[in-house]
């Protein structure tokens, strides 16, 4: 029974589109999270959620609107993709707001050509 | 100066050594520490936390806390190829609202037979 789970895994696509990457998790946790982890593995918050309010957005751009339908779902949606975005984004959840035990999911490997 | 440094690595060691990885801080908020362990494409998973100075031990894993020196170590004793895997350290300043983790960059560990 997966705890928290990604869809997709992996996303191949071309600059300039439009894609989402979905969140769930099962935890029963209050708090949710999207971090992008980049090519040497630095690992980078981009989003905190609380019972569907945004708590934490660390400067990302505009392009990157995060959605949280309840509390046991966060999902991901990139306008106008560039090359930059290319990296592997991880959701994660906690049982309160910047909870040190986290959970993370499996990760979306993000490519864009 | 980054707010969270990290042996860079890569570290290779063979199996049954002792082995120490180190992170500083330049933040003195921070109150708790934690090490997480990234397997090959999958999600961190949480190892352990430790709140403040000190140690902490579980099994082969200690994590210890230098808030003088700003700097945490984990030691593994006993070391198995089963904990090939990249480490990333991570602080918070105390659990809350507004409150987030701040990963080191990792270190990647590969234990030989």
């Amino acid at each position: 029974d997966t705890a928290v789970s990604q869809t997709p895994k992996y996303l191949v696509t071309q600059m300039g589109n439009d894609k989402s990457i979905k969140c769930e998790q099962n935890l029963g946790h209050d708090t949710m999270y999207w971090y992008k982890q980049d090519s040497k593995k630095f690992l980078k918050i981009m989003f905190s959620y609380n019972n569907k309010e945004l708590i934490i957005n660390e400067t990302v751009p505009n392009r990157f609107s995060p959605k949280s339908p309840d509390k046991a779902h966060l999902n991901l949606h990139i306008n106008s993709l560039e090359l930059g975005d290319s990296a592997v984004y991880f959701c994660a959840s906690s049982q309160m707001t910047g909870g040190v035990a986290q959970y993370f999911g499996p990760g979306t490997r993000l490519l864009v050509l | 100066q980054k707010e969270v440094e990290q042996d860079p690595g890569p570290l290779s060691v063979p199996e049954g050594a002792i082995v120490s990885l180190n992170c500083t801080y330049s933040n003195s908020a921070f109150q708790y520490f934690m090490w997480y362990r990234q397997y090959s494409r999958k999600g961190p998973e949480l190892l352990m936390y430790t709140y403040s100075s000190g140690n902490k031990e579980d099994g082969r894993f200690t994590a210890q806390v230098d808030k003088s020196s700003k700097y945490i170590s984990l030691f593994i004793r006993d070391s198995q190829p089963s904990d090939s895997a990249t480490y990333l350290c991570a602080m918070n300043p105390l659990t809350g609202a507004n409150s987030k983790l701040t990963f080191g960059k990792g270190i990647t560990l590969s234990v030989r037979p």
